[in-house]
């Protein structure tokens, strides 16, 4: 199984600002995803990361707030736009080598709101 | 429209007992499932999975059962250990090229020494 990093592990952000986080994989992987947990609720998952290309957004969640990069196939940033405390929540990073077999995650990124 | 369910937010159970974990699903095109172990502070950790051409998977204390006709799965582990004490969450992918995986929303599972 993939190890995956993801950096910061938390952070406590100004409403307004942006951050990026980073997703680092030890070997080449074809799938890259990214999730969000708001408090309390399930995983949602927000975009595939495609390398090389833009990235795939799922219903409700558009570029422009979220932009992915993935220059390569073991590492992809996603960056929260604008925030505000309704962006409180856990990121998540999760790899996959091909449909029909398991995903792997990072260990999130807490993101607080202030 | 949440297509993967667990009815159950929390359960607790004696060490050494069984300990059984529901999931209900709507979308018929989902042939993948999976359970998840998340931790406080760290990301979901891959326990087991199932493709619909099963209905039964075991991997040492854990075993997954899947009803398609009712959509419904379950994770039974025996003997319950206190640090199986997580949160539960079942996934469920359509096996199409993306492998994306919808979640149920968990269950917070106590195992009482």
């Amino acid at each position: 199984s993939a190890v995956i990093s993801q950096k910061p592990s938390r952070d406590i952000c100004q409403r307004g600002t942006s951050l990026t986080i980073q997703c680092q994989v030890d070997s080449q992987v074809t799938m890259m995803f990214w999730y969000r947990q708001q408090p309390g609720q399930s995983l949602t998952l927000i975009a595939t990361a495609n390398q090389g290309s833009e990235a795939t957004y799922e219903s409700g969640f558009v570029i422009d707030k979220f932009p992915i990069s993935r220059p390569n196939l073991t590492f992809s940033t996603l960056t929260v736009s604008n925030m505000s405390p309704e962006d409180s929540s856990i990121y998540l990073c999760s790899t996959s080598d091909r449909a029909g077999t398991e995903a792997f995650f990072g260990q999130g990124t807490r993101l607080t709101v202030v | 429209d949440q297509q993967v369910k667990q009815n159950s937010p929390s359960l607790s159970v004696q060490e050494g007992r069984i300990s059984i974990l529901n999931c209900d699903y709507t979308n018929s095109m989902f042939d993948y499932f999976l359970w998840y172990k998340k931790y406080p502070a760290e990301g979901p950790t891959f326990l087991i999975s199932i493709s619909s051409i099963k209905d039964k998977n075991e991997d040492g204390r854990f075993t997954v059962f899947l009803n398609k006709s009712a959509k419904h799965l379950s994770l039974h582990i025996v003997p319950s250990q206190p640090g199986d004490s997580a949160v539960y969450f079942c996934a469920a992918s359509d096996n199409g090229a993306t492998n994306k995986l919808i979640f149920g929303t968990g269950t917070l599972l106590a195992v009482q020494p």
